[in-house]
């Protein structure tokens, strides 16, 4: 089993819709969790760090379910300009960062 | 600010020669990650140091990869000899362990080719 798993998509949605991604984590004792966003042939970016209580950042909220070790992403309105894969991240006290696989959103005109 | 620079952006060669990959990272940051990314594997961290020291390799695929880091402003990842499954975006990446956030700087990558 990975020790993060995200559905790889791709996601098709039209401009405008709500799109959530998912993503489960296998170390119950992981302590950080990150979106990062990655565009066709370049680096990775953060997005926005993910905290117990949730947060939000303009059209995207971040949950953490520790309990059920379990990271969601809800993009609102979506734009054209969010189309990119979206990369779950992982860490533990030691710094080591995991990435999942990705899931790819294409938002459509 | 320069961010995490890596070179080269693009190497080719062919089966069996030496590649090596250089990245210099943030100054002040004391991480360093190396990552490998094939659209089958997604992103797989290989090593990674911290203060310069290796901290954990385990994601070295064999004995024909290694990295050093002889100082804090400089990092090589070295194939030797390099096979055409060794064809990957390398990544390089560095972070301060500050507080609970530990953001990751990336490099543009280094896209290797083996023929």
């Amino acid at each position: 089993r990975k020790e993060v798993e995200q559905d790889p998509g791709p996601f098709n949605v039209p401009e405008g819709a709500t799109v959530a991604f998912n993503c489960t984590y296998s170390n119950s004792a992981s302590q950080s969790f990150f979106w990062y966003r990655q565009d066709c042939r370049k680096e990775p970016k953060l997005l926005m760090s993910v905290y117990s209580s949730g947060n939000e950042d303009g059209r995207f909220t971040a949950q953490l379910n520790r309990a059920s070790q379990y990271i969601s992403l809800l993009i609102r309105d979506s734009k054209l300009s969010d189309s990119a894969t979206y990369l779950c991240v992982v860490s533990g006290n030691t710094g080591k960062l995991i990435f999942g696989q990705g899931t790819t959103l294409q938002v459509k005109p | 600010d320069a961010g995490v620079i890596q070179s080269p952006r693009h190497e080719v060669t062919e089966m069996g020669q030496e590649v090596t990959l250089r990245c210099k990272p943030i100054s002040g940051h004391d991480y360093l990650f190396w990552y490998r990314q094939t659209m089958m594997r997604g992103l797989e961290l290989l090593i990674y140091f911290n203060n310069n020291v290796p901290i954990d390799d385990s994601g070295m695929p064999e004995d024909r990869f290694s990295a050093k880091m002889p100082n804090a402003s400089f990092s090589t990842l070295k194939i030797q000899p390099s096979e055409p499954r060794d064809s990957a975006v390398y990544f390089c990446a560095s972070s301060f362990l500050g507080g609970e956030l530990k953001k990751l700087f990336f490099g543009s990558g280094t896209q290797l080719s083996v023929l």
